[in-house]
C-alpha cells in the first residue's frame, strides 16, 4: 500500500506570492490534517478534513486554507506569503473519523525569499 | 485541552546504552498517546501508540512506552541504544475526539559510539 505522497518536496518562493501544496493520502483514509513544523514553533496544527469537511482548524492566519476533493486528496494553499510561512509543511492521514494515528508523508520544505 | 511536555531536548546515549525520553501529558479526557520519530528531511513515522488496553505498549525498532495514568506520563524507552536511533522523537496526544495531534517540543537523541 503506498504511503502518504505530498508534491511537491521542495518549494522556493517570493514574499507576496502565492502557493498550493498538495498532499494524496494513503488509500482509503479519509481524514487529513496539515502541519506545520519550524525551528521556534515546532508541530503546529493547521486542519483537518473528513470527507470533504473541514472539522477542524489551528491558530493560523486566514491566509492558510485548504481543502480535500471527493478522492479524498487534499491541497493546502498560501497566500500572500511572509518570510515567516518559510517552514516543512506536513500532511498525514488517519483511516477513521477519530482518536487514530496518522500516517505522515515527507513533507513539503517551502522557503519564502 | 491536552499538552504535552517533554522533558530534555537533547539526550545523548552511548551506543548499547539504555534510552529513555520522558514525556508528560495534560488531558481532561482519556488520552490517546503516540511517539512518532523523525529523521533529518523526513517526515514522521509512528513508533507507538496508547489507546486503551495493556498500559506496556510495545512499538518498532525495540522501542516500547508505558502509560501511568497516576503519573500522568508516556515514557519512551528501549533497552540498548543503537546508532540508528539517532533522530528527534516526538510524544503528541489526540485532541478533542478528531484527529487533531498535539505534540511535544520533541527530543533529539544522539547515539554515540
Amino acid at each position: 500500500k503506498a504511503g502518504v505522497t505530498q508534491t511537491p518536496r521542495y518549494l522556493i518562493k517570493t514574499r507576496g506570492q502565492q502557493v498550493t501544496l498538495s498532499c494524496s493520502p494513503i488509500s482509503g483514509h479519509r481524514s487529513v490534517s496539515w502541519y506545520q513544523q519550524t525551528p521556534g514553533q515546532g508541530l503546529q496544527f493547521l486542519f483537518e478534513y473528513f470527507s470533504e469537511t473541514q472539522r477542524n482548524k489551528g491558530n493560523f492566519p486566514g491566509r492558510f486554507s485548504g481543502r480535500q476533493f471527493s478522492n479524498s486528496r487534499s491541497e493546502m494553499n498560501v497566500s500572500t506569503l511572509e518570510l515567516g510561512d518559510s517552514a516543512l509543511y506536513l500532511c498525514a492521514s488517519s483511516q477513521r473519523q477519530q482518536n487514530t494515528e496518522a500516517f505522515f508523508g515527507q513533507g513539503t520544505r517551502l522557503t519564502v525569499v | 485541552a491536552q499538552s504535552v511536555t517533554q522533558l530534555g531536548s537533547h539526550v545523548s546515549v552511548s551506543e548499547g546504552a539504555l534510552v529513555l525520553l520522558r514525556c508528560n501529558y495534560s488531558s481532561s479526557v482519556p488520552p490517546y498517546l503516540f511517539w512518532y520519530v523523525q529523521y533529518p528531511n523526513q517526515g514522521l513515522q509512528l513508533l507507538l501508540k496508547y489507546t486503551t488496553g495493556a498500559t506496556l505498549v510495545k512499538g518498532i525498532n525495540g522501542f516500547e512506552a508505558e502509560f501511568k495514568k497516576s503519573e500522568t506520563s508516556f515514557h519512551l524507552t528501549k533497552p540498548s541504544a543503537h546508532m540508528s536511533d539517532a533522530a528527534e522523537y516526538f510524544c503528541a496526544v489526540v485532541s478533542g475526539g478528531y484527529n487533531k495531534l498535539i505534540f511535544g517540543a520533541g527530543t533529539r537523541l544522539a547515539v554515540h559510539p
